[in-house]
């Protein structure tokens, strides 16, 4: 299957600095790239879809100047948190779109990145 | 927006023991898919179906695509403790952008 990696796995930044989070699809190229939000012992929580070459759309309720996304490659996406707060600690997980056999839709994740703000 | 209704929310199972897990939906879905996601790590792709009825397997997991397209469900048989962890459906959401609804997952407890 297609691979997806995030980097770095683990960061603990003080509040408000920003940080940077990469995500890279590493054995294929993805014109669309998501990032989600995840709360312990909850599901997924879409964000933003990623474009390449073209703005990001973000969910209702997710501020886009908070989270900055940049898709500058056909491979790469990467989450920009500004001014990080303690509630901004999370998981975020990142993921590639990719078109199975016969054109059917598939969508690997990357390995998530743990966010602590102090 | 649609959801999808993912039943039971937990499951404690022993080792050995088959295990069913489903989705419903209000609405029709073209493709169906099951994630495990262990933890604090990503969801892993385990099963995708794409045509109503079919049945598909993965080593000792099994899916089926439901045939009114709007239900799905996960069977793992003979589990082991390394089937531990949050199993998720998810569909694509409509639109043109391929984004997924996801379930709110079901978590399996194996006891060794």
């Amino acid at each position: 299957g297609a691979v997806v990696s995030q980097h770095p796995s683990r960061v603990i930044c003080k509040s408000g600095t920003s940080v940077k989070i990469e995500c890279r699809s590493l054995d294929f190229q993805a014109t669309t790239m998501f990032w989600y939000r995840q709360f312990p012992k909850q599901s997924l929580m879409l964000m933003a879809t990623s474009n390449e070459g073209s703005k990001a759309t973000y969910e209702q309720g997710v501020e886009k100047d908070k989270f900055l996304i940049n898709h500058a490659s056909l491979t790469l996406s990467t989450l920009t948190v500004t001014s990080a707060h303690p509630e901004d600690s999370s998981f975020y997980i990142c993921s590639a779109h990719a078109f199975g056999q016969g054109g059917t839709y598939e969508q690997y994740f990357g390995p998530g990145t743990r966010l602590t703000v102090t | 927006g649609q959801q999808l209704n993912q039943s039971p929310q937990s499951m404690f199972i022993q080792e050995g023991e088959d295990v069913s897990m489903n989705c419903t939906s209000s609405s029709i879905f073209n493709t169906w898919l099951w994630y495990k996601q262990d933890p604090g790590e990503g969801p892993v792709l385990l099963i995708a179906l794409y045509k109503a009825g079919e049945l598909t397997s993965n080593g000792r997991l099994t899916a089926q695509f439901g045939i009114t397209r709007k239900d799905s469900f996960l069977n793992i048989s003979a589990s082991i403790p390394s089937d531990v962890g949050i199993y998720f459906c998810a569909g694509p959401s409509g639109g043109s952008n391929y984004k997924l609804t996801f379930g709110k997952g079901t978590l399996l407890t194996v006891n060794p």
